[in-house]
């Protein structure tokens, strides 16, 4: 009984390098989030998915990619890692208004 | 984990007192609110929430009041204890028919025995 998980918990990478950040939740839920959760600005919200193949933006989508092929996993990519996108990412997922939270993913752009 | 803490209000409490955590939003059409408490190095979790149609919603040790009125959410938490200490979040939902969250910026919460 996993509920939702995030791998990896910890990555550093280079400014220019792909990077994917995985999610994966066991509930079937239809909806998925992905927030980025910076000193001073709280969390916010970068896409989300309603279903699968059902992807929308958010506040902050710029340098981000996701995708939705299977209902349980919604991975974000940044195709090319700056300095600005050091942060802490978490996942989401709900069926109702209320979401649950993976345990985040702790990214530094070096 | 990473402290979110640096840079937010902060509200300091014994052990045993009533707190009181406060939020201001800002979207007049939101009909939905939920408070979150994360603690250090971990996901955001849900505490409770509340619908526009209602003022107060109770549940345990823990009171959500909601005033239209001025915007403003506040959550009670009734005989504090050390393991309350967290970042509080207040998050709204729109009506824009998808379940998207708006998080305010967080309270710390510091509880000392």
């Amino acid at each position: 009984d996993a509920g939702i998980t995030q791998s990896p918990r910890y990555k550093i990478t280079e400014t220019g390098r792909q990077v994917t950040l995985m999610c994966h939740q066991t509930w079937s839920h239809s909806y998925m989030f992905w927030y980025r959760q910076d000193l001073g600005h709280g969390l916010r919200l970068i896409y989300y998915s309603a279903a699968a193949d059902i992807t929308d933006k958010g506040e902050v989508p710029d340098g981000y990619v996701v995708s939705r092929s299977k209902t349980e996993n919604f991975p974000l990519t940044l195709e090319s890692a700056t300095r600005s996108q050091t942060s802490v990412y978490f996942c989401a997922s709900s069926e109702t208004n209320e979401q649950f939270f993976g345990p985040g993913t702790r990214l530094t752009v070096l | 984990g990473e402290s979110v803490g640096l840079h937010l209000p902060t509200l300091s409490v014994q052990e045993g007192d009533n707190s009181i955590i406060n939020c201001a939003y800002s979207n007049s059409a939101s009909d939905y609110f939920i408070w979150y408490k994360q603690e250090s190095g971990k996901g955001p979790q849900f505490i409770i929430d509340i619908r526009s149609n209602m003022d107060k919603r109770q549940g345990q040790r823990v009171t959500v009041l909601l005033n239209k009125t001025v915007k403003h959410l506040s959550l009670q938490i009734a005989a504090t204890q050390p393991g309350d200490s967290a970042v509080y979040f207040c998050a709204e939902i729109g009506n824009s028919g998808y379940s998207t969250l708006t998080f305010g910026k967080g309270t710390m919460l510091l509880v000392s025995p």
